[in-house]
């Protein structure tokens, strides 16, 4: 089983929709939590954290379920310019090193 | 300010040849990682330091892959003996580890990768 996992996708939806994509990880040990945007031939960049309580960017929110080892992302009111792979990210601790670890990424296409 | 810099952005070389890439992170980061990422996948855990320390080299994917990271500034990954299956692009990101609770995210920031096309 892969430490991190996610639906690869494509979501293809319309401008203005809501899109919901869910990540799973596989150490119970994870103690921080992110989303990346990566945009196509692009270095992957910080989209937000995701906190024990949840948090809220404008249009984008993030959850955390621990007892359940996922993390979710939703993005409301869906713009063109959204049209990117989403990447989820733990870190955990192994020794005295902190270790990101990517999933696959989920791609989102958002249409006229 | 200065991001993260990655040289050679591509890189094409012959099967058996060695290739170098190298590193230049933001400078007051202290931690410094490698990724290898192909297409249709999320960037892959290479090895990662902490100031000069190499602490994590076991993802490796072999022992002709070797990184160093000599003043805890730059830092070079190397891979000897290159075979089509290395064909990737090779991401460096830095980190700050300083920072109190929620004012230190570990936020990582990549550089624009080296892009390796082995023949």
């Amino acid at each position: 089983r892969k430490e991190v996992e996610q639906d690869p996708g494509p979501f293809n939806v319309p401008e203005g929709a809501t899109v919901a994509f869910n990540c799973t990880y596989s150490n119970s040990a994870s103690q921080s939590f992110f989303w990346y945007r990566q945009d196509c031939r692009k270095e992957p960049k910080l989209l937000m954290s995701v906190y024990s309580s949840g948090n809220e960017d404008g249009r984008f929110t993030a959850q955390l379920n621990r007892a359940s080892q996922y993390i979710s992302l939703l993005i409301r009111d869906s713009k063109l310019s959204d049209s990117a792979t989403y990447l989820c990210v733990v870190r955990h601790a192994s020794g005295g090193s902190y270790i990101p670890t990517f999933g696959r990424g989920t791609s989102l296409i958002v249409h006229p | 300010d200065t991001g993260v810099s990655q040289d050679p952005r591509h890189k094409i070389t012959k099967r058996g040849q060695n290739v170098t890439f190298r590193c230049d992170p933001i400078s007051e980061h202290n931690r410094l990682y490698w990724y290898r990422q192909t297409l249709g996948q999320g960037p892959e855990f290479l090895t990662y330091f902490q100031n000069e320390a190499q602490l994590e080299k076991s993802r490796l994917l072999s022992d002709r892959f070797s990184a160093e990271r000599p003043k805890g500034s730059f830092s070079t990954l190397e891979i000897q003996r290159t075979e089509q299956g290395d064909s990737a692009m090779y991401l460096c990101a830095s980190s700050s580890s300083f920072g109190i609770g929620q004012e230190n995210t570990g936020e990582l920031f990549f550089g624009e990768g080296s892009r390796l096309t082995v023949l």
